[in-house]
């Protein structure tokens, strides 16, 4: 099945810095990679995705960027803030058999500090 | 509309006892994913539904885990017996159209089996 590694699983930047999350995946069949975001105690919520039919995307301060022939996609937040703290999870969608069924990294607890 | 919407949002059980966990999710969502979010493995797809069916279940840890989807507005998932390494949040979370959306988390249930 797919499998996604994500790196680093720790992350702590100045208020103000840039961060940057890295993710791989395996099944070159996968076209769908979102990333979500989860505070401390809530639910975990998408903060922008991208198909594998653009290379890049932003919004805002969040940007996504794939490449799908080596098979990684990163997440680029700007800027950052101390509310940018969380935990950021990407996905990838699975092989055929499984649905297209997302596979998440383990996820990257981000700390933005004053 | 409230979002998708989990009760309990804490339970607390004794092992060997059968644990049932409801969604209701978000009206007009025609996909119903269960997840399991621990430390150690991250979030893990369980099952998922389309239009009330189940479509994947081969994320279910065990036969002591089950699922259904009576009809488009409510889903359980059951545990029994339950066992300590149960213990985990359980996430319900629905989306429209396609695996490939935007999925919809609720807030978790956090269960504890002792």
């Amino acid at each position: 099945g797919e499998n996604v590694e994500q790196h680093p699983s720790t992350l702590s930047v100045q208020e103000g810095d840039s961060a940057v999350i890295k993710c791989t995946y395996s099944d070159s069949a996968s076209n769908y990679f979102p990333w979500y975001k989860q505070e401390l105690g809530k639910r975990p919520q998408l903060i922008i995705d991208i198909r594998s039919n653009v290379g890049e995307k932003k919004d805002q301060r969040i940007a996504v960027t794939l490449n799908k022939t080596a098979k990684h996609f990163s997440l680029h937040i700007t800027e950052t803030q101390p509310e940018d703290s969380a935990v950021y999870f990407c996905a990838a969608n699975g092989p055929i058999d499984s649905g297209y069924a997302l596979n998440f990294g383990k996820g990257t607890s981000l700390l933005v500090t004053p | 509309d409230a979002g998708v919407i989990q009760s309990p949002r804490h339970e607390v059980t004794e092992m060997g006892q059968e644990v049932t966990l409801r969604c209701k999710p978000i009206s007009g969502h025609d996909y119903l994913f269960w997840y399991r979010q621990t430390m150690m493995r991250g979030l893990e797809l369980l099952i998922y539904f389309n239009n009330n069916v189940p479509i994947d279940d081969s994320g279910m840890p065990e036969d002591r885990f089950s699922a259904k989807m009576p009809n488009a507005s409510f889903s359980t998932l059951k545990i029994q017996p339950s066992e300590p390494r149960d213990s985990a949040v359980y996430f319900c979370a629905s989306s429209y159209g396609s695996m490939n959306t935007e999925a919809f988390f609720g807030q978790g249930t956090r269960l504890t089996v002792v």
